[in-house]
């Protein structure tokens, strides 16, 4: 079974663009979350997404935002980057509803550098 | 602000020694406690996920033991081996969302 996907790997942008990462979960997973993890912090919780529909969101601007679709592929979307949001962007999958109450499958994430 | 902490930050012991390292969360309002092994340019793996006070879980030479009502929770490892160089994170789930520790990095020399 493949596992959790993202692309791209690597992606070096500049401030004030968007951008957007793109996350496959393991076939079966319908639950999706996101996390950041920027250098000397622990992984911070972005969104969380079930059929569809955010169950969750974390202590995030606006500007962060995301999107399941009907294959329970993921997106995320960073809008007006900024410096601070260099970051290793990872997501997870799980079975079922309530993905914090069952083990998470990560991606290998994906690397944004913001210049 | 819900704190979940892990020590020590960082541990380095000599191939076969035992070792342990400790996750700290709130003790109110707890649903589940989980465990990673997050080893370089990999993703993070799931070791465990424990929802009861007293819970112990065993994966070959890795355990866990928790405790809800103190807010801790120890790993240990039996006999390191240079493979199980990596950075453990814990995450507790209080309310509807994961909070991960910042991690123990533990290097095992051979």
């Amino acid at each position: 079974k493949a596992g959790v996907t993202q692309t791209p790997r690597y992606l070096i942008k500049t401030r004030g663009q968007q951008v957007t990462l793109s996350c496959s979960p393991i076939s079966g997973h319908r639950s999706v979350s996101w996390y950041q993890q920027t250098p000397g912090q622990g992984l911070q919780f972005l969104f969380e997404y079930f059929s569809e529909t955010q169950r969750n969101k974390g202590n995030f601007p606006g500007r962060f935002s995301g999107r399941q679709f009907s294959n329970s592929r993921s997106e995320m979307n960073v809008s007006t980057l900024e410096l601070g949001d260099s970051a290793l962007y990872l997501c997870a999958s799980s079975r079922g509803e309530g993905s914090a109450y069952n083990e998470q499958f990560f991606g290998p994430g994906t690397r944004l550098t913001v210049l | 602000i819900l704190n979940v902490e892990q020590s020590p930050q960082s541990l380095h012991v000599q191939e076969g020694d035992s070792t342990n390292f400790t996750c700290s969360f709130p003790s109110s309002n707890f649903y589940a406690l989980h465990w990673y092994r997050w080893e370089t340019a990999k993703s993070p793996e799931a070791l465990f996920v424990m929802t009861l006070n007293g819970d112990e879980k065993k994966k070959g030479r890795i355990s866990a033991t928790l405790n809800t009502k103190e807010g801790y929770s120890y790993l240990y490892i039996k006999g390191s081996q240079p493979e199980d160089s990596a950075t453990y994170l814990c995450a507790f789930l209080g309310t509807d969302k994961l909070i991960f520790g910042t991690g123990t990095r533990l290097q095992v020399f051979p």
